[in-house]
């Protein structure tokens, strides 16, 4: 499957404690974004990279973070969680760099909750 | 401020119905909306964009600068287009880093 993997697709933890979400972006596309889609919430834009550098950024905790690999992919840092971080993340990717934009390719998610 | 408005979270219909999903969207420059949509089961996937101005599976959406909306139409919806539709902006120019906006989605519910 050369579409966008992201791993795990589950992932149960405590409060307090740090994961980290991988994203692997489709074959080509050189752009990452992060989204968190809670209840009621919808999807909202945390981070972008563009080829190994943050791009946008919306409204990410500073307790999470973000980073692009060379191989291009990209991980997801959540830590000091909180019951409210329980959510899906999703990650997508696109070939551009966004000076024109582009259709965004969606993963399947993963479903982080934190009890 | 970039905004996108859904105001239905929901919107029940009958098959062979006209189907009207509403957005709104607040942007000070040129905007480039979408509609996504997400079937059970499935990825998020790309409906249209109205640059594009195409119809797929007898959907269109009309971008009104006046009235900053973008609605998505279907004059007969089918079981099949039970989804979640989100709709989203990205701005358009250089500068632009290619992000989208989402609204808060509306889940259309076709009956038979």
């Amino acid at each position: 499957d050369s579409g966008v993997t992201q791993t795990p697709k589950h992932l149960i933890t405590a409060t307090g404690q740090r994961v980290t979400l991988r994203c692997s972006p489709r074959s080509g596309d050189l752009s990452v974004y992060w989204y968190q889609q809670s209840l009621d919430q919808g999807l909202q834009f945390l981070i972008q990279y563009y080829n190994g550098e943050e791009r946008a950024k919306g409204n990410i905790l500073e307790r999470f973070s973000a980073q692009q690999f060379p191989d291009l992919h990209s991980e997801l840092n959540l830590s000091s969680l909180e019951l409210g971080d329980s959510a899906l993340y999703f990650c997508a990717s696109s070939v551009r760099d966004g000076s024109n934009t582009g259709e965004l390719f969606f993963g399947e998610g993963s479903r982080l909750t934190v009890l | 401020a970039q905004r996108v408005t859904q105001p239905e979270k929901l919107l029940s219909v009958f098959k062979g119905a006209p189907v009207e999903l509403k957005c709104n969207y607040s942007y000070s420059g040129s905007p480039e909306l979408f509609w996504y949509v997400q079937y059970s089961r499935q990825r998020l996937q790309l409906l249209l964009r109205h640059i594009s101005r195409e119809s797929i599976k007898g959907f269109t959406a009309d971008l009104n600068k006046g009235e900053t909306s973008f609605h998505l139409k279907k004059p007969f919806a089918q079981e099949e287009d039970s989804a979640m539709y989100y709709c989203a902006l990205s701005g358009l120019g250089s500068g632009n880093t290619g992000k989208l906006i989402f609204g808060q989605g509306t889940t259309l519910q076709v009956k038979p």
